[in-house]
């Protein structure tokens, strides 16, 4: 099946620090790729969408300069976190879709912003 | 108005029970309707992808659609501990709009031994 990975898994940094999370689809080549977040006990919330090669698209409401994506491959998309704060922790997630609406999720990462 | 709400429970069953968990929706544009499976700190993981009105099966999973009613559910056979997990249900009104489709917020399921 559809794998997603995601890196790291869990880290912990000190506010003020950038972040850069990976996620790779391992046995496909994603059209798409989105970034979530998710608080305890909440769902997934969509940040943005990532084409290979383009710019990318932005819910209302998140920082594009904050959370910085860049899709270089249609196996690869990061997720940089600028000058993390506590408010930033939380669960990331990201997904990765041939083009229909079917997702694969990655396992997530745990980011906690001390 | 959320366009997708769930219950988010707690949902707590003993062992081999049937287990039943609903989304309602608003909009009736919906026409694809997403189960998922989520593990705690983990990724969430497609159980079930049903297209308009009807049932689908799949194992011991059962998901159901209601667009009159628009309502959604997924039923749980004989259920296991490995079961437990948070549900999370999402739909879509075009084929090619996934990352778009709203979640509820996650019903979240306790099978106890």
């Amino acid at each position: 099946g559809a794998v997603v990975s995601q890196h790291p898994s869990r880290v912990i940094c000190k506010s003020g620090t950038s972040v850069k999370i990976e996620c790779r689809s391992l046995d496909f080549q994603a059209t798409t790729m989105f970034w979530y977040r998710q608080f305890p006990k909440q769902s997934l919330m969509l940040m943005a969408t990532s084409n290979e090669g383009s710019k990318a698209t932005y819910e209302q409401g998140v920082e594009k300069d904050k959370f910085l994506i860049n899709h270089a491959s249609l196996t690869l998309s990061t997720l940089t976190v600028t000058s993390a704060h506590p408010e930033d922790s939380s669960f990331y997630i990201c997904s990765a879709t041939t083009g229909g609406n079917e997702q694969f999720f990655g396992p997530g990462t745990r980011l906690t912003v001390l | 108005q959320k366009e997708v709400e769930q219950d988010p429970g707690p949902l707590s069953v003993p062992e081999g029970a049937i287990v039943s968990l609903n989304c309602t929706y608003s909009n009736s544009a919906f026409q694809y309707f997403m189960w998922y499976r989520q593990y705690s700190r983990k990724g969430p993981e497609l159980l079930m992808y049903t297209y308009s009105s009807g049932n689908k099966e799949d194992g011991r999973f059962t998901a159901q659609v209601d667009k009159s009613s628009k309502y959604i559910s997924l039923f749980i056979r004989d259920s296991q501990p490995s079961d437990s997990a948070t549900y999370l249900c999402a739909m879509s009104a075009m084929s090619t709009n996934a990352g778009k489709a709203p979640f509820g917020d996650g019903t979240t399921l306790t099978v106890k031994p």
